[in-house]
């Protein structure tokens, strides 16, 4: 199927690091991504990997990919009060050009 | 210097009307997108464009039309609008050699 899974809500501390987990589908995934959205905003790409790679580090992110689980995660370290926002994994269905979105993770970031 | 600029930003119109959404990049990409965000925030896509040519089209009613004038435009045409089609939509675009994708701010749509 197209299903794309992330839990739906994390809360964490300021300060503290902040880990969205998410399960794609297609193993032939070229490209994952991480998308963020702030509140009545559009998608910004925060991140991706090359599906050859286990792990992309980008000043505060942390991406981990586990091919033979399908599962990838990102890692926020000291994660801020503007780090709250809804995060969006995913992946490129083999043979198109087509994302298919995880449902979304909720962050949201307490003093 | 906007990347992918939409327009407009919301929208609020009657049922039944017809209303386009427009779409613009400046990143020399050679494919646009349409994808819609409904109130659950999930995103799905509508459409992609290559070099106006029409690559993706998923199982859209066909009242949703997209036009493509040249590379860097990709609108939206949405005739006899309904309740259900009130959501976020969002224009998208990358190099289709790399399909790292941009998206702009989203245009909100609501029916009455």
């Amino acid at each position: 199927g197209e299903d794309v899974e992330q839990s739906l809500f994390l809360s964490v501390r300021e300060g503290d690091s902040s880990v969205i987990n998410c399960t794609y589908t297609d193993s032939s995934s070229t490209y994952l991504y991480w998308y963020k959205q702030e509140p009545g905003a559009g998608l910004q790409l925060l991140t991706y990997i090359f599906s050859n790679m286990d792990m992309k580090q980008d000043q505060r992110l942390t991406v981990l990919l586990n091919k033979k689980d399908k599962h990838l995660s990102l890692r926020i370290a000291d994660t801020q009060t503007g780090d709250s926002a809804i995060y969006f994994c995913a992946e490129t269905l083999s043979g198109t050009d087509k994302l298919i979105f995880g449902t979304g993770t909720r962050l949201q970031v307490f003093p | 210097d906007t990347a992918v600029s939409q327009t407009p930003k919301y929208l609020v119109t009657q049922m039944g009307n017809d209303k386009s959404i427009k779409c613009e990049q400046n990143l020399g990409h050679d494919t646009m997108y349409w994808y819609k965000q409904d109130s659950k925030k999930f995103l799905k896509i509508m459409f992609s464009y290559n070099n106006k040519e029409l690559i993706i089209n998923e199982t859209v009613p066909n009242r949703f039309s997209p036009k493509s004038p040249d590379k860097a435009h990709l609108n939206l045409h949405i005739n006899s609008l309904e309740l259900g089609d009130s959501a976020v939509y969002f224009c998208a675009s990358s190099l289709l050699a790399k399909n790292i994708q941009y998206f702009g701010a989203g245009t909100r749509l609501s029916v009455l």
